[in-house]
């Protein structure tokens, strides 16, 4: 099983500041790296996959890098409804596909 | 509208058993991959198991897997003819409380992350 290991746990950041969460994985992935943004009581939401591919309708303020084991997703400027908890997910080596613990972004 | 939209959640005795489903609108669930995901209280996500589509391989086509916390006591299934894609859990213990999320795959063919999720079900798991 990959495991998927993300930090900080929290990220305190001030709005319009730029926001750099990492995803760590027990083993190679390559780019089969998906990341989910999650509001308090709703689904999550996808924002990208493939590592670095934005999903539709995904603001350009919202990058993804990264190859291997090491990725980092990046928010350049902070925006009121980018405060939530994002996971990384791996879909390289599966069943099982394997969440990140999350990082939570919140307002400093 | 395209959604997933989950049903059945609620609060079961230790061992017993739930059925949960998720209906489907804008897509038919036989095409694509379909998983359930679910997220205990406070904690992260799970994925919990997944149906291929039936336009898979000729010999792969509807096959299933689970993750090893709940294989041997949920089975996963589809009914075409509803387009809903269903959980059955038995033997439930209360680690399985949770709010438990239908997701579709975002390819047919299944690449392994989702791009279209239900609002979820509450399952609680208590005496």
């Amino acid at each position: 099983e990959v495991v998927m290991t993300q930090s900080p746990a929290t990220l305190s950041v001030s709005p319009g500041e730029r926001a750099t969460l990492s995803c760590r994985a027990s083993q190679n992935v390559n780019t089969y790296l998906a990341w989910y943004q999650q509001k308090p009581g709703q689904a999550p939401r996808l924002l990208i996959f493939g590592a670095s591919t934005r999903a539709t309708g995904i603001p350009a303020r919202f990058s993804g890098s990264g190859s291997g084991t090491e990725f980092t997703l990046t928010i350049s400027s902070l925006q009121s409804e980018d405060f939530a908890v994002y996971y990384c997910q791996q879909y390289h080596n599966w069943p099982p596909l394997t969440f990140g613990g999350g990082t939570k972004v919140e307002i400093k | 509208e395209v959604q997933l939209v989950e049903s059945g959640g609620g609060l079961i005795q230790p061992g017993g058993s739930l059925r949960l489903s998720c209906a489907a609108s804008g897509f038919a669930v036989s095409s694509n991959y379909m998983s359930w995901v679910r997220q205990a209280p406070g904690k992260g996500l799970e994925w919990v198991s997944i149906i291929y589509s039936d336009g898979s391989d000729l010999y792969i086509g509807g096959s299933t897997h689970y993750a090893d916390s709940v294989k041997g006591r949920f089975t996963i299934s589809r009914d075409n003819s509803k387009n809903t894609v269903n959980l059955q859990m038995n033997s439930l213990r209360a680690d399985d409380t949770a709010v438990y999320y239908c997701a579709r795959d975002r390819h047919p063919l299944g690449d392994g992350y989702f791009d279209l999720w239900g609002r979820g079900t509450l399952v609680t798991v208590s005496s």
